[in-house]
């Protein structure tokens, strides 16, 4: 079956607590994406990446990082989470950027407490 | 930036009845999709739209790109059709999709 698999689904943690939430996908895609989602703000773009160790920032890149080293995963890393990065957390993915369909993850609901 | 208006932001209906939602874009685009997202927040694809008519099942969309919107038609609605319906699009050039507010619908049974 053709998803986009996050894990984990939620995850509560420490101001400080380095954490790694997992992005991968089997659908051959070479665009890739992370987005958050708050209340009032809807979905903004945290990062993408175009193909294999090409990856740039999106809308709200600070306090995150991302990886890219192999085409069907795209980790999201939070060095030093804060409370403001509380959030639902959503990986897409699709064949390139633009004028192709994105399938979105489940979610990971993060809280920092 | 692209700017994507949906309306309306809420909609009560009682199980049974039809509904229309609409996005509106400011600029031309070449990625449009239609996604539910659940009670349990999940976001699943209805449609990607960036132009033309297309139909499943109970729901179908409309997007006329020229005039910059889009419509999603919910016919014989259910309890489980309750939930967020947001319009995204991805503005010509641009590599982000932009989404817009989104519009709760709740149907009663």
């Amino acid at each position: 079956e053709a998803q986009v698999t996050q894990n984990p689904r939620y995850l509560i943690t420490v101001t400080g607590k380095k954490l790694t939430v997992t992005c991968s996908q089997n659908m051959n895609h070479e665009y890739m994406s992370w987005y958050r989602q708050d209340p009032g703000l809807g979905l903004r773009q945290i990062y993408y990446s175009m193909n294999v160790e090409v990856t740039d920032k999106g809308d709200v890149p600070e306090g995150y990082k991302v990886s890219r080293k192999e085409k069907r995963n795209f980790p999201l890393i939070l060095e030093s989470p804060s409370p403001n990065q509380t959030s639902l957390y959503f990986c897409a993915s699709s064949f390139s950027s633009g004028d192709t369909e994105a399938f979105f993850g489940q979610g990971t609901r993060l809280t920092v407490v | 930036g692209i700017q994507v208006e949906q309306s309306p932001p809420d909609l009560i209906l009682q199980e049974g009845a039809n509904s229309t939602l609409r996005c509106n874009f400011s600029d031309s685009v070449n990625n449009l999709q239609w996604f539910h997202q659940n009670p349990w927040g999940q976001l699943i694809n209805l449609f990607y739209i960036p132009s033309g008519t297309k139909q499943n099942g109970r729901l179908s969309a409309t997007t006329v790109a020229t005039e910059r919107y889009s419509l999603l038609y919910i016919s014989s609605s259910q309890t489980t059709d309750s939930g967020v319906y947001f319009c995204a699009v991805e503005e010509t050039g641009a590599n982000n999709l932009f989404f817009g507010t989104g519009t709760r619908l709740t149907v009663i049974p």
